[in-house]
């Protein structure tokens, strides 16, 4: 079985902080992508980035970056310099060759950011 | 492309009714599934496809039927609608069954009431 765990249900913070959004997974496979979706207010969701579990880079893009830890099973996710704009559900999920034949994935239950100005 | 689209946006029903979600995509997807999204429980799936002629349950299937007839449309029935189905449904389809590599593409969702 694999599960996706996201702890922290709501997180709050003024414009400019730091924040990080933890996502903790488990699976018995060696072979997984991990996955983060952003959900703003508007309600659609977007993907973000995915991660092979072959790759253990940290990837930044802007004021984003994600830290991969295959010894912590653990794949969070930093915004730096919080805007509003940042304010969202963010999801965490996996998906692995253990979840059956069609590959489904599992989502973490999201955590909310609200960014105060 | 349009890429993942569903209609209608909003629905309220009274018990007992029964509706179709639709949702259809334009990217010959093979893998399309259902969510429910509720507070405090994220996404949970109610039925996926990975083909045409191909459904199977996910979670939380209860209540609720699909066909897949063609690649492109992945309809959701409720057949008896009941105040605990009052959720926003959300449609996603990725290109292959097969892999754990795509990311999904996720419809605008569909808010319902059932009263």
């Amino acid at each position: 079985a694999q599960k996706v765990t996201q702890a922290q249900t709501e997180i709050s913070v003024v414009e400019k902080e730091d924040v990080t959004l933890d996502c903790v997974y488990e699976t018995r496979d060696t072979t997984y992508y991990l996955f983060w979706y952003k959900q703003p207010p508007s309600g659609e969701l977007v993907f973000l980035i995915r991660r092979n579990s072959f790759d253990e880079q940290n990837e930044i893009s802007g004021r984003y970056s994600w830290n991969f830890q295959k010894s912590t099973s653990s794949f969070n996710f930093t915004i730096t310099a919080s805007q509003v704009v940042d304010s969202a559900v963010y999801f965490c999920a996996l998906s692995a060759t253990s979840s059956g034949g069609s590959y489904i994935p599992t989502f973490g239950r999201g955590t909310s950011l609200i960014v105060h100005p | 492309n349009a890429g993942v689209t569903q209609t209608p946006k909003f629905q309220v029903l009274k018990t007992g009714q029964s509706m179709t979600l639709q949702c259809a995509q334009d990217m010959n997807h093979e893998y399309m599934s259902w969510y429910r999204q509720d507070p405090g429980m994220g996404l949970r799936l109610i039925h996926y496809s990975v083909g045409a002629g191909i459904t199977d349950q996910g979670e939380v299937p209860n209540g609720y039927n699909v066909s897949r007839s063609t690649t492109e449309d992945f309809p959701l029935r409720l057949l008896s609608a009941a105040p605990s189905q009052t959720s926003v449904y959300f449609c996603a389809s990725r290109p292959f069954a097969g892999t754990t590599e795509d990311e999904q593409y996720f419809g605008p969702g569909t808010r319902l009431t059932v009263t």
